[in-house]
């Protein structure tokens, strides 16, 4: 049973283009969503998060936006670069803070130049 | 700074045999996680440990061993490698509570 859900395997947008990244949660309880960011044969790295005390943080080219009501975040990168392409993963605690992080099956971003 | 370091990047056992993944970190976290990630299937949290001598189990533990002895090290032990071990795994590492996590670069192993 999936928490945390990315229903787009993968995204392809134009550089300079916006790409807008979509997660859906389950649990209402959730309070805190992180996004990662992962290219090939690395490890992921954290890229921005948000606290359901808010409904908007940003950080540069990189927001996201969290929707309680609908148990909805999205993560707007502006503008793409070729550089952004790459798997990002939404992610959630599953009880207070961070000791279980549970990941969405992610999604592959391509950006082309 | 070194961040967290995985070992080995890649390993291929047969059915059975046993082995250790290692993982280091040297930025002083407390806690520390092995993940692993299966084609469509995201990253799914094997074991945990929020300090020397404590660990705990996360949503696949099965087949699975992990012992934390010192703050820097959190080995991961397959006693009887299965097939369905094949996988990327990867170890991670947080400081205080709610601060993101801190990934290495992963292990590739084939288990045939």
């Amino acid at each position: 049973d999936q928490q945390v859900k990315q229903n787009s395997p993968s995204l392809s947008v134009q550089e300079g283009r916006i790409s807008i990244l979509n997660c859906d949660y389950t649990n209402s309880m959730f309070d805190y969503f992180l996004w990662y960011k992962k290219y090939p044969a690395e490890g992921p790295t954290f890229l921005i998060s948000i606290s359901s005390i808010k409904d908007k943080n940003e950080d540069g080219r990189f927001t996201v936006f969290l929707n309680k009501s609908a148990k909805h975040l999205s993560l707007h990168i502006v503008p793409s670069q070729p550089g952004d392409s790459a798997v990002y993963f939404c992610a959630a605690p599953t009880q207070g803070g961070s000791e279980k992080l549970v990941f969405g099956k992610g999604t592959k971003l391509t950006v082309n130049p | 700074n070194a961040g967290v370091t995985q070992t080995p990047k890649f390993q291929v056992l047969k059915t059975g045999q046993s082995m250790t993944l290692q993982c280091a970190q040297d930025m002083n976290h407390e806690y520390m996680s092995w993940y692993r990630q299966d084609p469509g299937m995201g990253l799914r949290l094997i074991h945990y440990s929020v300090g020397a001598g404590i660990t705990d189990q996360g949503e696949v533990p099965n087949g699975y061993n992990v012992s934390r002895s010192t703050t820097e090290d959190f080995p991961l032990r397959l006693l009887s490698a299965a097939p369905s071990q094949t996988s990327v795994y990867f170890c991670a590492s947080r400081g205080i509570l709610n601060s993101p996590l801190h990934f290495g670069n992963g292990t590739r192993l084939t288990v045939t």
